[in-house]
């Protein structure tokens, strides 16, 4: 079973809407991170945006915000007032607590986002 | 100056070919990472070296060889290449490898295409 699930191949977007990327995830730990990152056309990851299972309260990174449901298993990404250069694709990731993990980022497989002007 | 660069950007080689991928970060990190990314895949995990030692390898054929001489170069030595190992391949760093919140940092990969 895959450990994430990003539902959307593909997005567009008008810009200055905000937009939310979905994110599931499956695991049996109880420590947790989840991250996001955005990879534009030229390649690299960037990272955006970093949720602990025992945060109380949804990250935030400025126009970047995660939408956390524990129970549901959701880590949605939401883009307020979306950008031109927002398009690019979009990653989930998961690292799990247990040792045996070795800390291993477990990937989704991406959403690509385009935005209209 | 990035924080994470790779060289080269781009390379075409045949079957019987002999190369190698080098990254380099400039952020004291003390772990690195090669990643492969093929279309429509999520990214595989290959290799993870923490302090210059290889702490994970992840069942990488062996045409494809690691190396990390200082915490702060990774190579990834090529050979005998098969073309269904044509992708990005991508260098990461972070400062640790075993800490649960630390984001990777990534280099802007090379387009390996395997003719």
């Amino acid at each position: 079973a895959q450990k994430i699930t990003q539902t959307q191949p593909g997005m567009f977007v008008q810009e200055k809407e905000a937009v939310t990327l979905d994110c599931t995830y499956d695991t049996s730990d109880q420590s947790y991170g989840l991250f996001w990152y955005k990879q534009p056309s030229s390649g690299e990851m960037i990272f955006l945006i970093y949720q602990g299972s025992y945060d109380e309260q949804n990250a935030t990174e400025g126009r970047y915000s995660l939408n956390f449901q524990k129970a549901r298993k959701s880590a949605n990404l939401v883009i307020s007032a979306s950008q031109l250069g927002d398009s690019a694709m979009y990653f989930c990731a998961m690292r799990e607590g247990q040792m045996d993990s070795n800390y291993q980022l477990i990937w989704g497989a991406g959403t690509k986002l385009i935005i209209k002007p | 100056e990035t924080g994470v660069t790779q060289t080269p950007r781009h390379l075409v080689m045949g079957m019987t070919n002999k190369k190698s991928l080098k990254c380099e970060q400039h952020l004291g990190h003390n772990a690195m990472y090669w990643y492969k990314q093929s279309a429509k895949k999520p990214l595989e995990l290959m290799f993870v070296y923490s302090l210059e030692e290889r702490v994970e390898n992840n069942s990488v054929p062996s045409r494809f060889s690691p190396e990390c001489p200082n915490s702060s170069h990774l190579f990834l030595h090529l050979h005998t290449l098969q073309p269904e190992d044509s992708a990005l391949y991508l260098c990461a760093s972070s400062q640790e490898s075993f800490q649960m919140n630390t984001e990777a940092f990534f280099g802007q990969g090379t387009r390996l295409t395997v003719v």
